[in-house]
């Protein structure tokens, strides 16, 4: 069965430190796409970035970065120099075609 | 665009009441999930559409949960009758039909339901 996990239930940081969320997931399917959202405090779901099982290309866009290695089913989310605005819970997500499986997502506090 | 609407965006009921949760996709996007939110349970996908037809519902709790999509710009979840414990935040989110191409799905405010 497919399955998303994310072992870090909460992270704390202080302003400024580098913070890595952490995601590995579960399948036997060859093709399949991987996410990551975002809830902060206001309570929407933001998409963050799509990667499908074809490309291990790393993707960097502004302070946040994203690795993902086939080989240990991970795809992991750096976000560098963490900023207050950033604390939020953040999900990993996972579409394998016949649905669409969220972990349970990491809360990071960015302390000031 | 206006994203995915979702109506009410909060609902206070009392327990037996009929409760009628309301979304609109995004106009074009052929696929409409809705999914309930809890700190005990998280994410779960309640039930989803393709161009109007039911193709998931195993997520549904019980039966006193249904969904429908009469149309390509409605969906409906109504719980009939409410308990306590489907006190959540409930969201719909919608996605075009081309898996691999913009897949991501997208997701309305959400609707926090209270039942007392």
């Amino acid at each position: 069965a497919q399955k998303v996990t994310q072992a870090q239930t909460e992270i704390s940081v202080v302003e400024k430190e580098d913070v890595t969320l952490d995601c590995v997931y579960e399948t036997r399917d060859t093709t399949y796409y991987l996410f990551w959202y975002k809830q902060p405090p206001s309570g929407e779901l933001v998409f963050l970035i799509r990667r499908n099982s074809f490309d291990e290309q790393n993707e960097i866009s502004g302070r946040y970065s994203w690795n993902f290695q086939k080989s240990t089913s991970s795809f992991n989310f750096t976000i560098t120099a963490s900023q207050v605005v950033d604390s939020a819970v953040y999900f990993c997500a996972f579409d394998y075609g016949q649905n669409f499986v969220f972990g349970p997502g990491t809360r990071l506090s960015v302390l000031p | 665009d206006a994203g995915v609407i979702q109506s009410p965006r909060h609902e206070v009921t009392e327990m037996g009441q009929e409760v009628t949760l309301r979304c609109k996709p995004i106009s074009g996007h052929d696929y409409l999930f809705w999914y309930r939110q809890t700190m005990m349970r998280g994410l779960e996908l309640l039930i989803y559409f393709n161009n109007n037809v039911p193709i998931d519902d195993s997520g549904m709790p019980e039966d006193r949960f249904s969904a429908k999509m009469p149309n390509a710009s409605f969906s409906t979840l109504k719980i009939q009758p409410s308990e306590p414990r489907d006190s959540a935040v409930y969201f719909c989110a919608s996605r075009t039909k081309t898996p691999g191409i913009d897949n991501e799905q997208f997701f309305g405010p959400g609707t926090r339901l209270t039942v007392l």
